[in-house]
C-alpha cells in the first residue's frame, strides 16, 4: 500500500531558530501533499496544499513567511517553520496523494515540535 | 460552512462491550467520509471511504456505515488493542483543492 514517510518524529529548537520537517512518499507519485497542524484535543488543521512544481496554497490565518513549503519532486515535499516561537509547538502531519494513492488518506506519523 | 461533528468526545467500555461512534457532516456535496484511527503520537491510520448513502465497509471488528447525514462507526467485541482516537473526515466539492475536514474525534479506551 501506499507509505507516507515523515521525518523528524520529534525536534527540539530554541526560540529564533528554523526547523525543516521532511515528508516522502516512498512507493507512489504524490502530486499533492498536505501540510496539517493537531493541538491537543483539536481536529488536524490543515495549513497549506502543495503540488509538485508549483507553489503551495496556504489557509487563511497560516503565515505563507514563517510556514514555507517547498514540493520540489513527486516524493519529496518539506515544511520549513521559520523564526520558530513557543506558540509554533504543537504536532505536524503532511499527507500525500497521487498516482497509485487514493486521494489523501495516506498519512506520515507526525513530527512533534517543541520550541523553547 | 462544511462542518463536522464527532460524539461522544471520549467513551470507554469493557472489553467485549460492542458500541458505535457517531460522526455527523454537514457539506456542500459530499465527495468521500473518511474514518482514521489515530494512536498517541502518531498520523492517523486509514481505515475506510464511504461515498455514497446506504454504504458499509467492514474491517475485523469495525463497521463503518453512511447516510445522508452522518455516519456511525460500529466496533464489536471490542478489545484493548482497539484504543485509540477515531477520526472522522469529509470531503466536499466545495473544499479548498479538495481537501479533507476533520472532526476532533472520539477516544476510545477498552478496558480488559
Amino acid at each position: 500500500g501506499a507509505v507516507v514517510s515523515q521525518h523528524p518524529s520529534r525536534v527540539i529548537c530554541k526560540s529564533g531558530t528554523s526547523v525543516k520537517i521532511e515528508c516522502r512518499s516512498l512507493d507512489f507519485q504524490a502530486t499533492t501533499m498536505f501540510w496539517y497542524r493537531q493541538f491537543p484535543k483539536k481536529s488536524l488543521m490543515l495549513m497549506a496544499t502543495s503540488n509538485e512544481g508549483s507553489k503551495a496554497t496556504y489557509e487563511q490565518g497560516v503565515e505563507k513567511d514563517k510556514f514555507l513549503i517547498n514540493h520540489a519532486s513527486l516524493t519529496l515535499s518539506t515544511l520549513t517553520v521559520t523564526s520558530a516561537h513557543p506558540e509554533d509547538s504543537s504536532f505536524y502531519i503532511c499527507s500525500a496523494s497521487g498516482t497509485g494513492a487514493n486521494y489523501g488518506y495516506t498519512f506520515g506519523s507526525g513530527t512533534r515540535l517543541t520550541v523553547v | 460552512e462544511d462542518q463536522v461533528t464527532q460524539s461522544p468526545e471520549a467513551l470507554r467500555l469493557q472489553e467485549g462491550e460492542s458500541s458505535s461512534l457517531n460522526c455527523s457532516y454537514t457539506v456542500s456535496g459530499l465527495r468521500g467520509l473518511f474514518w482514521y484511527r489515530q494512536d498517541p503520537g502518531k498520523g492517523p491510520e486509514f481505515l475506510f471511504t464511504l461515498y455514497s448513502a446506504g454504504e458499509e465497509k467492514e474491517k475485523e471488528r469495525l463497521k463503518a456505515t453512511l447516510t445522508k447525514k452522518e455516519s456511525f462507526l460500529h466496533i464489536t467485541a471490542p478489545k484493548p488493542e482497539d484504543s485509540a482516537t477515531y477520526l472522522c473526515a469529509v470531503r466536499s466539492r466545495g473544499g479548498s483543492q479538495g481537501n479533507l475536514i476533520f472532526g476532533k474525534g472520539t477516544k476510545l479506551s477498552v478496558k480488559p
